[in-house]
Parts: C-alpha cells; structure tokens; sequence
C-alpha cells in the first residue's frame, strides 16, 4: 500500500460549488498531515496544516478521520483561482524524527465560471 | 528574502552527459530536500540532508548524488543522464527536524534527457 494515496481527478467544479478531496494514509501512527497547494508549472506552497481533528481557515476545512485514516480538503464557494492541484502531504517517521514528507500524486481542481 | 534559489531552471540534456542542479537558500534552514515531480505524478524523494556536512538517500536516489559542505548549498549532481531522468525538479528546505514545519520550495529545474 502507498504511503499516502488520492484521487487524481480530474475535478471539474462551476464557481460557487463545493467540493471535497480526500487523502488516505497508510501509517496509522501519523500526527501531522498537510495540503499543499501547487499550480500549473510552479512549485508547491503549504496550504494548510492539519494536527488534531481539522484545522479551518477561511473557505478552506481539513478534516482528519484517524479511524478510517483519511484526511480531506473541503473548499467552499470555489473560485477561479483555486483552480490548481492539491497535494497531500504525510512525514516520513524515522528513528531522528520526521525527516521528510510522503506526497500524494495530487487532485487536479478546475474551477469552470 | 530570496528563499529557496534554483539554477538552471530549464536544461537540455544529451544521454550519458553530466550536471548540476543548484539550490541555495538565505533561511537558515537545517533540512533540506531534493524531489522529482514526473508528469502527473506525486512528488518523490531522491536524497536529503539535515544540515552540513550529513546527507541521505530518499526514495529514488540512483542515479543522483548530492553533497552539502554548507548549510547554505546543496546541489543535486546528474552522472551519465538517461532518458528516464527527464523531469521537474525541486529543491525544498525545512528549518529542522519533528512533524511540524512547512516545506519551503524553490521554484523548479525542467530538465529533458534526449
């Protein structure tokens, strides 16, 4: 199983709509996930960070399902410019500590006027 | 703040050519990253570094080799480049080690292996 694990989309939304992705984990010892946002050519910018049950900012909600181990991204009122991919993001534990992240291979969003 | 600096950002490539791919950053950050993106695909590790002088394999490492004499610079070097080598890469920095921090990343080397 991957380390971390989404649904690639295409999500093609029209403005005002919401829409939810999800992430699963497969490390159930997991404490911290992060959504990454990244738009076309450019490099991923941190979105949100997740460290308990969900985090909340703005439009944006990150929710966190320890038992089924997923987490998801809910956006809502989507706008143009959140049309992007969103990358999942989990730490890779090693015995020093989290070294570094598992990504997801991202949910393409399209936002349609 | 320039952040995270990588040079060049677009580089063609002949087969079994050599080179290396920059990356600086003014944070002051003790971890730093090397990931390759494929097209439609996720990020993957190739090697990384929690400060001067230490650094360590990722998940896709051959091929690749780094060093990191200062916490500043840790350049990716590209031995006898094959095709399968053609991707974006990123260079990302981190301050230090644990479960929280936010990944900084530079804005990307596009390199083609014909």
């Amino acid at each position: 199983r991957k380390e971390v694990e989404q649904d690639p989309g295409p999500f093609n939304v029209p403005e005002g709509a919401t829409v939810a992705f999800n992430c699963t984990y497969s490390n159930s010892a997991s404490q911290s996930f992060f959504w990454y946002r990244q738009d076309c050519r450019k490099e991923p910018k941190l979105l949100m960070s997740v460290y308990s049950s969900g985090n909340e900012d703005g439009r944006f909600t990150a929710q966190l399902n320890r038992a089924s181990q997923y987490i998801s991204l809910l956006i809502r009122d989507s706008k143009l410019s959140d049309s992007a991919t969103y990358l999942c993001a989990v730490p890779a534990w090693r015995q020093t500590g989290a070294n570094n992240l598992f990504f997801g291979t991202g949910t393409r969003l399209t936002v349609i006027p | 703040n320039a952040g995270v600096t990588q040079t060049p950002k677009f580089r063609i490539l002949k087969i079994g050519q050599s080179m290396t791919l920059q990356c600086t950053q003014d944070m002051n950050h003790n971890y730093m990253y090397w990931y390759r993106q494929d097209p439609g695909m996720g990020l993957k590790l190739i090697y990384y570094s929690v400060g001067a002088g230490i650094t360590d394999k990722g998940e896709v490492p051959n091929g690749y080799n780094v060093s990191r004499s200062t916490t500043e610079d840790f350049p990716l070097r590209l031995e006898l480049a094959a095709p399968s080598q053609t991707s974006v890469y990123f260079c990302a920095s981190k301050k230090g080690a644990g479960n929280t921090g936010e990944l900084f990343f530079g804005e990307g080397s596009r390199l083609t292996v014909l």
